[in-house]
């Protein structure tokens, strides 16, 4: 079954800094990566999607790229923030069966400092 | 407000007893899908919802929950003879089309004591 890993530890950064958080998987790629934001107690909220034919995707201060053969996913967020302190989702679009099934990874927490 | 939204935001009740959810999805969007999300873990998958068929259930859904979608709008997560594991934030989301975006509804909480 597919396995998704991403950082289990808490990503600590100064505010201005670029953040970079990893999301690896095993066994076959998926046809669309995406990443969420989580805030506690709330929903996960959509960030970007990148298409396996994609190498790169840039929207605002964040940057997502995809390597499918080191089957994995590198997300960035630029001049950091402390309000972009949350837990970051990445998830595997399979779109298998018709419609996105999405497996999501245990997520990283980032906090920023001022 | 015109996103996903979930009712209750929180639930406390005592082992064995039955729990409901309800789900009101995006307007516009006929796809629906719930999770489980457990404390520290990426939210699972467990139903998916085309207008009001049910198209796939996740082996995670054991005979004791159910979800319906009785007329392609808002949806029901029946849980009966609750257990403490259950325990969990139950997730909403719907989608436009079957390969669009998933939006996320808050979430209800549930305690099983």
């Amino acid at each position: 079954s597919q396995k998704i890993e991403q950082n289990s530890e808490a990503l600590n950064i100064q505010e201005g800094k670029t953040a970079t958080l990893t999301c690896n998987y095993t066994n076959y790629s998926p046809a669309y990566l995406q990443w969420y934001r989580q805030d506690p107690g709330r929903g996960p909220v959509f960030l970007l999607l990148i298409r396996e034919n994609e190498k790169e995707k840039r929207k605002e201060r964040l940057k997502v790229t995809f390597d499918t053969t080191l089957k994995q996913s590198l997300f960035h967020i630029t001049a950091s923030q402390p309000a972009d302190s949350a837990t970051y989702l990445c998830a595997l679009d399979m779109a298998s069966g018709g419609y996105n099934k999405l497996i999501f990874g245990a997520g990283t927490r980032l906090a920023v400092h001022p | 407000d015109t996103g996903v939204s979930q009712n209750p935001r929180h639930k406390i009740t005592k082992r064995g007893q039955n729990v409901t959810f309800r789900c009101d999805p995006i307007s516009e969007h006929n796809r629906l899908y719930w999770y489980r999300q457990t404390l520290g873990q990426g939210p699972e998958f467990l139903t998916y919802f085309q207008n009001e068929a049910q198209l796939e259930k996740s082996r995670l859904l054991s005979d004791r929950f159910s979800a319906e979608r009785p007329k392609g709008s808002f949806s029901t997560l029946e849980i009966q003879r609750t257990e403490q594991g259950d325990s969990a934030m139950y997730l909403c989301a719907s989608s436009l089309g079957a390969t669009d975006t998933q939006y996320f509804g808050p979430g209800t909480r549930l305690t099983v004591l």
